[in-house]
């Protein structure tokens, strides 16, 4: 039984279009992540959300928007897709008195 | 700002060698954790060890060790008697206590040797 489930794991799209990756776990975890892991395996954190209230947002665009529509998902959709979005979208939850991270699988968007 | 810095992009080693990692770096906090994190090719992202910066003692899981020198601000992962599965990406990590950012390094790609 996955502790972090993402989905799709993998996702070829065209430019322009709008896409979402899903992200689910089972862990009872209060803070869940996006991170964006570029061609160079550079990890960047994107957003953070507690207990489904945004409170990490790293200047990324504005076609990323984070949804949490409980406490067990966070959901990522991309708008108007672009080559440079390419990357490796990895979820990640933590429990909030705790410091461990656990990580989803990571979806692998290619843009073309 | 936090930073982690990796200086080593890459590595290789034989078998059952030890290999050591480096990482350091850059903050004013008093009270954080640091962690190693390994991606294999699988991209799955597994945690190997961590450390609260208040303990002095190093913290050790196995084959892994770490060196923490918190005067230096560095935090180096020991890998003994290397195996084949070792390889993989290592990622050094921070977290203020409190907090909520895990900050990473740039990563080491190690490769275990047969």
């Amino acid at each position: 039984d996955t502790a972090v489930s993402q989905t799709p794991k993998y996702l070829v799209t065209q430019m322009g279009n709008d896409k979402s990756i899903k992200c689910e776990q089972n862990l009872g975890h209060d803070t869940m992540y996006w991170y964006k892991q570029d061609s160079k395996k550079f990890l960047k954190i994107m957003f953070s959300y507690n207990n489904k209230e945004l409170i990490i947002n790293e200047t990324v665009p504005n076609r990323f928007s984070p949804k949490s529509p409980d406490k067990a998902h966070l959901n990522l959709h991309i708008n108007s897709l672009e080559l440079g979005d390419s990357a490796v979208y990895f979820c990640a939850t933590k429990d909030s008195p705790g410091t461990e991270a656990f990580f989803g699988q990571g979806t692998r968007l290619t843009v073309v | 700002a936090q930073t982690v810095t990796q200086s080593q992009p890459e590595m290789s080693v034989q078998e059952a060698e030890t290999v050591t990692l480096s990482c350091t770096y850059d903050t004013s906090e008093s009270n954080y954790y640091l962690f190693w994190y390994k991606q294999p090719p699988s991209r799955q992202m597994i945690l190997v060890i961590r450390q609260e910066a208040y303990k002095q003692q190093n913290a050790t899981e196995n084959r892994f060790s770490v060196n923490f020198q918190k005067a230096a601000k560095s935090f180096s992962l020991k890998i003994s008697d290397s195996q084949l599965g070792d390889t993989a990406m290592y990622f050094c990590a921070f977290l203020i206590q409190g907090a909520q950012k895990l900050v990473f390094g740039q990563g080491t790609r190690l490769t275990i040797n047969p």
